[in-house]
């Protein structure tokens, strides 16, 4: 059975601390992973990663997959208070399977 | 663009109503669509995934006869919770996968609408 497991489920820090998020799978015929940022309504879409080892970047977002190891960072640099949200991650598999399945998602607070 | 709507946006009914959801993709064609339900603090749970012209793909453990979906078009998905009861209380979200031209295979991002909140009293 595929699985995505993100750790940790809840984190709280100060404003301008550095996060990691993280984020492993376990799915039959690996094709892509992407992250999400959920705030009060639906997931907003942040990254979508494929190959190893090829860092994504958007503003203090980063994000890097090693299909080796079977995981996922997303990376968030001098935090806001506006980063404030829930993370989530999602992996499809190749050919046919076109649903995501989801992680349990990252609880992130920033705290003033 | 890659604009998804969802309709409506909050919802009260009456246990043993039925309620119909609308999702829309603005401005793509929406070749596959996706329903999910998301209990407070919980992550997303897909309960069907809706190709246009055919028949929906249902999750294990989620009753078909209970959700309907229909995927008339290539903009516009519904979902029906049938004689809905308290603990269909929750929140539903749709998602939309851009399809490509010339029947191509789609692409695997997936964009979300603002999803429906309903309670079932």
């Amino acid at each position: 059975e595929d699985k995505v497991v993100q750790s940790p489920l809840s984190l709280v820090v100060h404003e301008g601390d550095t996060v990691t998020l993280n984020c492993s799978y376990e799915v039959t015929n690996f094709r892509s992973l992407l992250w999400y940022k959920q705030e009060k309504k639906a997931p907003t879409f942040l990254f979508m990663l494929t190959s190893s080892g090829i860092e994504k970047k958007s503003g203090r977002l980063s994000s890097i997959l090693d299909k080796k190891e079977l995981f996922s960072i997303l990376n968030i640099t001098a935090t806001q208070t506006g980063d404030s949200a829930i993370y989530l991650c999602a992996v499809r598999r190749s050919w046919g399977a076109q649903k995501l399945v989801f992680g349990q998602g990252t609880r992130l607070t920033i705290n003033p | 663009g890659a604009v998804v709507s969802q309709h409506p946006s909050r919802v009260i009914c009456k246990s043993g109503t039925s309620v119909k959801i609308e999702c829309r993709s603005l401005d793509f064609q929406a070749t596959t669509m996706f329903w999910y339900r998301q209990f407070p603090k919980q992550s997303l749970m897909l309960m069907a995934t809706s190709n246009e012209g055919s028949k929906a793909t249902y999750e294990q453990g989620v009753e078909k006869d209970k959700f309907l979906i229909n995927h008339a078009s290539l903009t516009l998905s519904t979902l029906t919770v049938t004689s809905a009861h308290p603990e269909d209380s929750s929140f539903y979200i749709c998602s939309a996968r851009q399809g490509l031209a010339g029947g191509r295979s789609s692409t695997d991002t997936q964009y979300f609408g603002p999803g429906t909140r309903l309670t079932v009293l």
